[in-house]
């Protein structure tokens, strides 16, 4: 049964970099031709989709975040990663890595928690 | 871009009333319309894909619809449990959009 947990700093300063792994267990990410995504949560409020990156390799981001936002995937380290370019306090979140491409029936991560403050 | 828009943003109801959300999309999106669950520190939880299928081992008190730009979904004899923040999802073009949520407090 496959398992995600987010990892990267918790603090980052505004004008840096955000960078996540999603580290998956339980099963080989290079298996089952799954695709990944970010999804985060600012504090009390709703849900923003940040991108996904498929079975192809082939990433999409939404609009507001495009040029920031990278993923990758590395299949020795059974990882997905996630780096977010020149943070502002908006960026302060919950990130999440969630399993899927059109829904997210799971697994998700628990989700963890970047501030972005001096 | 296609807009969610969901509706109440929150509401009050009590154990064993029959609630109603709502989410509308700007465009037509045929079906493509998932609901999700999240309680607080939590992650969210699919409940409804493809605007009507309930997913593996949600409760039978979760119904939805619709298609085009209408969608519904209704939770019948409300539990304590059900108490959470309410999100639809469209999926299309590579794109993924949220509803902005909609908390549902239990009496």
């Amino acid at each position: 049964q496959l398992q995600l947990q987010e990892s990267g700093s918790g603090l980052v300063k505004p004008s840096q970099t955000l960078s996540l792994t999603c580290i998956v267990s339980g099963g080989s990410i290079s298996s089952g031709g799954y695709s990944w995504a970010w999804i985060r949560q600012p504090p009390g409020k709703g849900l923003e989709w940040i991108g996904s990156i498929y079975p192809s390799e082939k990433t999409y981001s939404t609009p507001s975040l495009k040029s920031r936002v990278t993923m990758s995937r590395d299949r020795s380290k059974n990882q997905i990663s996630l780096n977010l370019t020149s943070v502002t306090a908006a960026d302060t979140a919950v990130y999440y890595c969630a399993l899927g491409s059109a829904f997210f029936a799971g697994p998700w991560g628990q989700g963890i928690l970047v501030t972005v403050s001096s | 871009d296609i807009q969610m828009t969901q509706s109440p943003s929150s509401l009050s109801a009590s154990v064993g009333d029959r609630v109603t959300i709502t989410c509308q999309a700007s465009q037509d999106i045929s079906n493509y319309l998932n609901w999700y669950q999240q309680k607080p520190g939590k992650a969210p939880m699919l409940l409804i894909y493809d605007a009507s299928n309930l997913h593996t081992g949600v409760s039978s008190r979760f119904t939805a619809s619709g298609s085009g730009t209408d969608f519904s979904l209704t939770i019948g004899s409300l539990q304590p449990e059900d108490a959470a923040t309410y999100y639809c999802q469209h999926y299309g073009n590579f794109r993924i959009t949220f509803g902005q949520g909609t908390r549902l407090e239990i009496k």
